[in-house]
């Protein structure tokens, strides 16, 4: 089946650092999307990406969706504490399919 | 507009017992799909309807199943409940149509716990 790598597993930075985290498949996608989940809550859409190579923004928050439609990255820039939690990327493989493949997630931490 | 809402957040039961969960999607969705999130396989789809049909279904067994009314509120139903169902169970809603289909609305889970 379809398996998404998502890298890295944590990462622990201080406030006001750049953060880049990514997902690569072993198959093409059509869609993208990047959710937020904080605990005890359900995963927040953050950006959502449709064409291979877009760039697209969503304040700090930076995606792309990559050219090769195998991968994805996102960026946040100035972070903030805010942003702590786990990140995760999903993506579509396409026509009637609406099932999302999620994965395994980012663990986010912001020392002040 | 109201996010999407799931119904209970919390329920605890024992093996062997059916469990079922609600959700309501956000106002004008017409697609509802269901995941299951745990530690160690991380957010795993179960199944997705749209107009009170399924269209999308994810490799879980048949004791997992789901309906969806005229309303787009979803039922999930568990049967013969195990200890591996304890879980965080995640409904999503999207639009359904061809513009932004793609774009999944969570709630906030119903966590089940089976002892």
């Amino acid at each position: 089946g379809q398996q998404l790598n998502q890298s890295p597993q944590s990462m622990f930075i201080q406030e006001g650092e750049d953060v880049s985290m990514n997902c690569t498949s072993s198959s093409i996608f059509n869609t993208w999307l990047w959710y937020k989940q904080d605990p005890g809550e359900g995963p927040v859409l953050l950006i959502a990406l449709y064409k291979a190579g877009e760039l697209t923004s969503n304040g700090r928050l930076t995606a792309q969706f990559g050219i090769t439609r195998k991968d994805s990255f996102l960026n946040i820039s100035a972070s903030i504490p805010s942003d702590v939690g786990i990140y995760f990327c999903a993506g579509r493989s396409g026509g009637s399919n609406y099932k999302l493949t999620f994965g395994k997630g980012t663990l986010l931490t912001v020392n002040p | 507009k109201a996010g999407v809402t799931q119904t209970p957040r919390y329920l605890i039961k024992t093996r062997g017992q059916q469990v079922t969960l609600s959700c309501s999607p956000i106002s004008g969705h017409r697609s509802v799909s269901w995941y299951q999130q745990t530690p160690g396989q991380g957010l795993q789809f179960l199944f997705e309807y749209f107009s009170e049909t399924q269209r999308n279904k994810g490799n879980f067994p048949g004791r997992f199943s789901g309906r969806q009314f005229s309303n787009s509120r979803s039922e999930m139903n568990v049967s013969t409940l195990e200890l591996g169902d304890s879980a965080l169970y995640l409904c999503a809603s999207s639009p359904g149509g061809q513009a932004l289909a793609y774009e999944q609305y969570f709630g906030p889970g119903t966590r089940l716990t089976v002892t």
